[in-house]
């Protein structure tokens, strides 16, 4: 069974600060990755989705990637901001569960300004 | 505007009560999905939807139930028989063309 695993579970940081999210899942066979933002109450953002036979995927600040082998990704968010205070979710979709997701259980990150 | 809704924002269930959320969508999308999310964790599956009249259970179907009777509607009822109901669900949709799954800005059920 899929298992998706975010360290670490809670990050502040202060504002400015390049940071580093992880996501790792225990079986490589998937479809892609994706993250998201989640603010407090709130729905999810799709942030980047990475398909599986790609290395990496950017979009602004943000830069995802993906090392399907080693079963890891990774969310860099470049020159942090209060703004981006959320928690980020990965989820993978494997292939064994059609267009089913497994979520880990996310990062909340804080940004001090 | 496209996109998803979910009514009510916020849901009191009373003991032995059965409740039903909706969930809405015009993007034009075959799949829905409901979660459940509890707080400090990620999110479970609960039921999905590939196609109009069908579904699929997910990894905690007990205790409840789904429709699926329009493409643009995947309403969610919590039956008595689910114990722990108190949780944020949300719902979400995707295209197989996109793969991205949008989501919508979730009910919080509450029990009485």
């Amino acid at each position: 069974k899929q298992e998706v695993t975010q360290i670490p579970a809670a990050l502040s940081v202060p504002e400015g600060e390049n940071l580093v999210l992880n996501c790792s899942f225990t079986d490589s066979a998937i479809y892609n990755l994706q993250w998201f933002r989640q603010d407090p109450g709130k729905g999810l953002t799709s942030l980047l989705l990475i398909q599986s036979s790609q290395r990496e995927q950017t979009s602004g600040r943000l830069n995802a990637s993906l090392d399907k082998s080693s079963g890891r990704s990774t969310l860099y968010i470049a020159a942090s901001q209060p703004g981006d205070s959320a928690t980020y979710l990965c989820a993978v979709r494997p292939k064994t569960s059609g267009s089913r997701l497994t979520f880990g259980e996310g990062t909340q990150l804080t940004v001090n300004p | 505007d496209g996109g998803i809704t979910q009514s009510p924002k916020y849901l009191f269930r009373k003991e032995g009560q059965n409740v039903t959320l909706s969930c809405e969508q015009n993007l034009n999308h075959d799949a829905m999905y409901w979660y459940r999310q509890d707080p400090g964790q990620g999110l479970r599956l609960i039921y999905y939807s590939q196609i109009v009249n069908d579904f699929q259970k997910g990894d905690i179907a007990e205790g409840y139930s789904v429709s699926r009777e329009k493409k643009e509607s995947f309403p969610l009822t919590v039956t008595s028989a689910q114990k722990n109901p108190t949780a944020f669900y949300l719902c979400a949709s995707s295209s197989s063309a996109q793969e991205t799954q949008y989501f919508g800005p979730g009910t919080r059920l509450l029990v009485l």
